[in-house]
């Protein structure tokens, strides 16, 4: 039983560019979450996907935008690329939403130049 | 808000010694759920338990427990008898009960000495 994976590991922009991060999530789960981790910090809550919608998001502007596909699998788009941006983006599925187990990917680590 | 504290940042012990992580929290609901999550070099964050505010149990599982005490807003994590394996950063997490609002702690790094 495959778990969480993400795509691409790594990932090289350059400020102003754009970017999209692929996530496939755990067999059985409907939800998908997406989170940010500077280095040395805790992950921050980004948005949640449930049934294709957004139905809850983290204090991030609005250049973060993502999307669920049918097949629960998701994406997160970040434009307009700021040095800030650079982190692990940590992709997280669950059953019924993030106040049960979640499960993590390995993250994918961006990095603005 | 919610929030969630790990006053320690980094902690370093010698193998087979006890260690406890605090975690400490803050929340205006009655019902919310607490986790601890495992971040091994490797990057990818473990699930390691998940509490509802209305079982103050402790619990065990194998050389890990953990100790919810909502008098004092505290669920803080033991590792008895440490191991060298047990080396990661340890993250306290927070939801209300609509999965409205999910917050990490800071991390605890624990570094285990052989």
């Amino acid at each position: 039983d495959a778990g969480v994976t993400q795509s691409p590991t790594h990932l090289i922009k350059t400020r102003g560019q754009q970017v999209t991060l692929r996530c496939s999530p755990k067999s059985g789960h409907d939800t998908v979450s997406w989170y940010q981790q500077a280095l040395g910090q805790g992950p921050q809550f980004i948005f949640q996907y449930y049934e294709e919608e957004e139905r809850q998001r983290g204090n991030f502007p609005d250049r973060f935008s993502g999307h669920q596909f049918p097949n629960y699998s998701s994406e997160l788009n970040v434009n307009a690329l700021l040095l800030g941006d650079s982190a692990l983006y940590l992709c997280a599925s669950s059953f019924g939403g993030v106040r049960y187990e979640q499960y993590f990917g390995p993250g994918t680590r961006l990095t603005v130049t | 808000a919610q929030k969630v504290t790990q006053a320690q940042t980094e902690i370093s012990v010698v193998e087979k010694e006890d260690v406890t992580l605090d975690c400490v929290y803050e929340t205006r609901d009655t019902t919310y759920y607490l986790f601890w999550y495992k971040q091994p070099p490797s990057g990818e964050l473990v699930f390691l338990i998940r509490r509802n505010s209305f079982d103050e149990q402790n619990e065990i599982s194998g050389r890990y427990s953990w100790n919810f005490q909502k008098s004092t807003s505290s669920f803080n994590f033991t590792i008895t008898a440490s191991q060298v394996v047990d080396s990661a950063v340890y993250f306290c997490a927070l939801s209300d009960n609509y999965g409205q609002n999910f917050v990490f702690g800071p991390g605890t790094r624990l570094s285990v000495l052989p």
